[in-house]
């Protein structure tokens, strides 16, 4: 059975440090999708990066970036000098190949990050 | 974009109530879930559907039903609310070939 964890329950930093969002994931799988999802406080969770078991490398994306690596079953978020604007909630998730990816989405328990002015 | 939509941000509810959580998407995905979202416990899957009519259970299902007549209407169904119902509930739609879900903005359900 699948299953991700986020060691971090909560994380506080000061505004322009870097602070990075563990997330370890569990499958049999061979393929499989790994997700960041980040949850401000108005509660709706938006998508920030989707990535496919056969690509290990990694990804930036402004002041974001993502260290994927199967050999650790690892795939960690990076944010590069947060701002308050990055307090938010960010879960990792986990999507099984099958005949339908709905059925195997998997979250973990999330991580509270605040940052802090 | 993809919209998901929940009928309501917050509700007050009373034991015993039963409630209806209701869930539109625009987008014409046959995939629609119910999550319930718990401090500590992140996400959990209570239904999913994969078509109209049709429905599987997911990780916490007891104390909940599902209606799906419409596709893009998907209802969570509380027939008895209970205190340990209190909680914030996020719907999600998606496609079954994508894996990618989009998300509500969340209703955050007191029952007292």
């Amino acid at each position: 059975a699948q299953k991700v964890t986020q060691a971090q329950t909560e994380i506080s930093v000061v505004e322009k440090e870097d602070v990075t969002l563990d997330c370890v994931y569990e499958t049999r799988d061979t393929t499989y999708y790994l997700f960041w999802y980040k949850q401000p406080p108005s509660g709706e969770l938006v998508f920030l990066i989707r990535r496919n078991s056969f690509d290990e490398q990694n990804e930036i994306s402004g002041r974001y970036s993502w260290n994927f690596q199967k050999s650790t079953s690892s795939f960690n978020f990076t944010i590069t000098a947060s701002q308050v604007v990055d307090s938010a909630v960010y879960f990792c998730a986990l999507s099984e190949a099958g005949r339908n990816y709905g059925q195997n989405f998997v979250f973990g328990p999330g991580t509270r990050l605040s940052v802090l002015p | 974009d993809v919209k998901v939509t929940q009928s309501s941000r917050y509700l007050v509810k009373r034991t015993g109530e039963k409630v209806f959580l209701e869930c539109v998407q625009d987008m014409d995905h046959e995939n629609m879930f119910w999550y319930r979202q718990d401090p500590g416990l992140g996400l959990r899957l209570i239904y999913f559907s994969y078509d109209v009519k049709m429905k599987e259970k997911g990780d916490i299902p007891e104390g909940y039903s599902v209606s799906r007549e419409k596709k893009e209407r998907f209802s969570l169904i509380l027939e008895s609310a209970s205190t340990n119902q209190t909680s914030m509930y996020l719907c999600a739609s998606s496609l079954p070939a994508v894996p990618e879900a989009f998300f509500g903005q969340g209703t955050r359900l007191t029952v007292v």
